[in-house]
Parts: C-alpha cells; structure tokens; sequence
C-alpha cells in the first residue's frame, strides 16, 4: 500500500489530454511538501518530469503539467503521443516518516 | 554531462551482505543530496535511503532500517549503500540518483541505470 494514491492506469487516444490524480495525506502534501512527477518508460530508470508541483526540467515539452492543491495533485498531458506510453510515478516527502514516499504508478496506454 | 553508475549488484543469498556503489560524474557531487531508490520487478518505486551533502543527515525507509547504511566520500564523488542481512524481498534493480539540493528532502533530476541486486539461495 503506498503513502500516495494513483490510479493504477488511464488511457487515451492520440491527441487526447489526459489527468493522473495523486492523492496525499496531512504528512506529506498537508504540510506543504511538493509534488514530483517521474515517467519511466519501459526498461528505462525513471526521469523527471514535473519538479515542485508545476515546474518542468529543461527538455520536457509543455504537452506535460503538474499542479497541487491541498492534499491533491495531477498531472495533466496534452496532445498525446504514442511516445508518451509509460508509467508515471508522483513523490513527495513525509515529515512522518522522514523520508520520501512514491505513488503505486499509473500506466499510461495510448489507444 | 551528468552521469551515474552504479555497481555491485548480482546474486547473494538471505542473510548475506552485498555493497553497492554509484560512480558520478558531471556536477559538483559534494553540492548535492543522494537517494538510492529501488524497483522490485515488475513493482513501483520504493525510496531506499538518502544522504544529505555533507553526510550530516541520512534517512532510511522503514522496511531497511537497521540494515542497510547509506554513505558518500565526496573525495571521490562516490555513493555507497552497505547492504546486511539481506531477504528476498530487498530483489530488485536498485538506482542511485542525484538530488536537485543538498538536502535529502528535495528530489533527484538524474538517475543512474540501475544495477539488479537478487536474493536467493
């Protein structure tokens, strides 16, 4: 059971904007700690891709964005690729245990 | 160009020990936290441990707490994990990454490839 709740996978057609929710807890989001997003595409390491709620690292296309609200956070893709087919991953950190905890991971599946 | 390499893994049997070592390059190692993350196959991501810039601070997951120890030598911009009493539900790919500050708090912007650590007899 992981800290931060994901759905386990979402798809969508070419073109399609689709959502990933991540849901948090009072330890984690509640207190003020940032959103992470990482994507890893299959026998990959995972990569970064939304930093601190709503920032993307340079290379990631703005077809990708994050927000936070509360205990709540998503990540939103536009415009989807076929490339874009992985699994997506939120973090954040606990100041309940110290340490930092992930999502289950959602597998995006472009029709 | 930031690089990460990680080395050690490989198969060892419940009860033994194994250390794992990551290798960067491409940055001011001894500006930055360190995190190793692992991924059992087939599984999601599961943070291991994390170490802030100058060792002062280290972190571990529940689940290896007591036994495995997170370490750095910022002389030779190395990451270690002293991996003990090992079960076979610590298989897995192991990743070294690299944390956007020098607190452990923060998240990493570079992942090594990983290196398979298996526990079996």
């Amino acid at each position: 059971q992981s800290v931060l709740t994901q759905p386990p996978s979402v798809s969508g057609a070419p073109g399609q904007r689709v959502t990933i929710s991540c849901t948090g807890s009072p330890s984690n989001f509640g207190v003020g700690y940032d959103v992470h997003w990482f994507q890893q595409l299959p026998g990959t390491a995972p990569k970064l891709l939304i930093y601190g709620n709503n920032n993307r690292p340079s290379g990631v296309p703005d077809r990708f964005s994050g927000s936070k609200s509360g205990t709540s956070a998503s990540l939103a893709i536009t415009g989807l690729q076929a490339e874009d087919e992985a699994d997506y991953y939120c973090q954040s950190f606990d100041s309940s245990l110290s340490g930092w905890v992930f999502g289950g991971g959602t597998r995006l599946t472009v029709l | 160009e930031v690089q990460l390499v990680e080395s050690g893994g490989g198969l060892v049997q419940p009860g033994r020990s194994l250390r794992l070592s990551c290798a960067a390059s491409g940055f001011k190692f001894d500006d930055y936290a360190m995190n190793w993350v692992r991924q059992a196959p087939g599984k999601g991501l599961e943070w291991v441990s994390g170490i802030s810039w100058n060792s002062d601070t280290t972190g571990y997951a529940d689940s290896v707490k007591g036994r495995f120890t997170i370490s750095r030598d910022n002389a030779k911009n190395s990451l270690y994990l002293q991996m003990n009493s090992l079960r076979g539900g610590d298989t897995a790919f192991y990743y070294c990454s690299k944390g956007r500050s020098s607190v452990v708090a923060a998240t990493s912007d570079y992942w090594g490839q990983g290196t398979l650590v298996t526990v079996s007899s």
